[in-house]
């Protein structure tokens, strides 16, 4: 069964730093997310994705965040500069066109702001 | 979209029923009920979703009463693999991107 994949696993950065979050989703997905969870907090919206172009987007994704599909397979979230809260797990998810209410999430990426 | 209310916990006996109900008193008629359910760590996967009528699934039903203003998850035999949080997420139908507010759900735990 098709999934959708993220890397790495977990990430570890320094306060500050530049992070590039990495998700290959399902191939013929047309919708693309990403969504993050504070541990022990709830899953919060990001950033919705479709056809090259930011569709919408929640409070928390300012200037600081970015998406990017760069060549068709891989859809990347990067932090420019991050802080102490960015300290999540981010999931990744994408759906197609005719399903587009059943999001496929990835596995994650924790990512520990130190 | 719509709020919802879900209870905190449950807990289900393996093997038997789980009925997980959800409150959305305010949905408005052309929303949708969407459950989704994380297990452990996980990314949130999707269940079920239906507007009016009685759903079913290889995963589970949906019973949604005639006024709309509740429903009922139901996984028929519930399994030690089943322990996860639910959520129940009401919102509009969309032809484009969905964004889903996910509340605190209800944690199920089945129990051997």
């Amino acid at each position: 069964e098709p999934e959708v994949t993220q890397t790495p696993s977990h990430q570890v950065t320094q306060m500050g730093q530049e992070v590039i979050l990495r998700c290959v989703p399902i191939s013929n997905h047309l919708y693309f997310y990403w969504y993050r969870q504070i541990l022990g907090q709830k899953v919060e919206f990001l950033v919705s994705f479709y056809n090259n172009e930011i569709s919408e987007k929640s409070e928390i994704f300012d200037d600081q965040f970015s998406v990017e599909r760069p060549d068709g397979s891989n859809f990347t979230l990067k932090i420019r500069s991050t802080k102490l809260e960015d300290s999540a797990m981010y999931f990744c998810a994408s759906s197609d066109g005719d399903r587009a209410y059943e999001q496929y999430f990835g596995p994650g990426t924790r990512l520990t702001v130190t | 979209d719509a709020k919802t209310t879900q209870p905190t916990s449950m807990d289900c006996a393996e093997g038997r029923a789980a009925n997980l109900p959800c409150n959305h008193s305010t949905i408005s008629g052309n929303e949708y009920v969407y459950w989704y359910r994380q297990i452990h760590s996980q990314g949130p996967q999707y269940i079920i979703h239906g507007l009016k009528n009685n759903e079913t699934n290889e995963m589970a039903s949906l019973i949604i009463t005639e006024d709309r203003k509740s429903s009922t998850l139901i996984l028929p035999h519930a399994t030690l693999r089943d322990t996860a949080v639910y959520y129940c997420i009401v919102r509009a139908v969309s032809s484009g991107t969905y964004k889903y507010i996910f509340g605190t759900g209800t944690r199920l735990k089945v129990l051997a």
